[in-house]
């Protein structure tokens, strides 16, 4: 079965420093999005991406969040200076059409110290 | 604002059935997801709803009533898997994002 492959799985960095994380969405997806969920809390939406520009962003996604599609196949996000408050899993996510669910890649636990 | 309201948690007997509740007030409406998610896992899709009325997937059922904002997920035959939490998610209809609730952590006893 198709799934959405994230790395690294887990990633420690410290405050201020820049994190790339990557996500490779399921290969004939057109849509892709990244939700976060700090620990215990729900899974927020970060920024959905579609014909190569984003569609929408929440307000947590300000002018420290980026997201690149590089190449046909990668989708990535960067958080240029981390901060203790962004330490969550980062779900990247994937669909055919919006009509449909998403499929989740298994997230990349980011530890901000 | 967005709410989506479902219980924290909620404790069920293995072979029993049980229904989590799911009401929601939002700005529009374009459909109503269930996720599964296991501690420390992503959220997998369990079932999609846009019509009013239930929608049975083996041993899961979810239904909608998008005059009440309401649906329920009804597990059947519950098995020790079926510990996770239950998320409950809406589509706007402006836009084509999810929207989570905080999901419901169901607790099943042997």
């Amino acid at each position: 079965e198709p799934e959405v492959t994230q790395t690294p799985s887990h990633q420690v960095t410290q405050m201020g420093q820049e994190v790339i994380l990557r996500c490779v969405p399921i290969s004939n997806h057109l849509y892709f999005y990244w939700y976060r969920q700090i620990l215990g809390q729900k899974v927020e939406f970060l920024v959905s991406f579609y014909n190569n520009e984003i569609s929408e962003k929440s307000e947590i996604f300000d002018d420290q969040f980026s997201v690149e599609r590089p190449d046909g196949s990668n989708f990535t996000l960067k958080i240029r200076s981390t901060k203790l408050e962004d330490s969550a899993m980062y779900f990247c996510a994937s669909s055919a059409t919006p009509l449909l669910g998403y499929t989740f890649g298994s997230g990349t636990r980011l530890t901000v110290v | 604002g967005q709410n989506i309201d479902q219980p924290t948690e909620m404790t069920a007997t293995e072979g029993a059935i049980v229904q989590i509740n799911c009401t929601y007030q939002t700005s529009g409406f374009n459909g109503l997801f269930w996720y599964q998610q296991h501690a420390g896992e992503a959220p997998t899709f369990l079932s999609y709803n846009v019509l009013d009325g239930l929608e049975e997937k083996g041993r899961f059922s979810s239904f909608l009533s998008r005059s009440k904002g309401y649906s329920y997920l009804l597990l059947k035959e519950l098995q020790m898997k079926d510990s996770a939490s239950y998320l409950c998610a809406v589509r706007l209809n402006r836009d084509d994002k999810i929207i989570f609730g905080k999901g419901t952590r169901l607790h099943i006893l042997p």
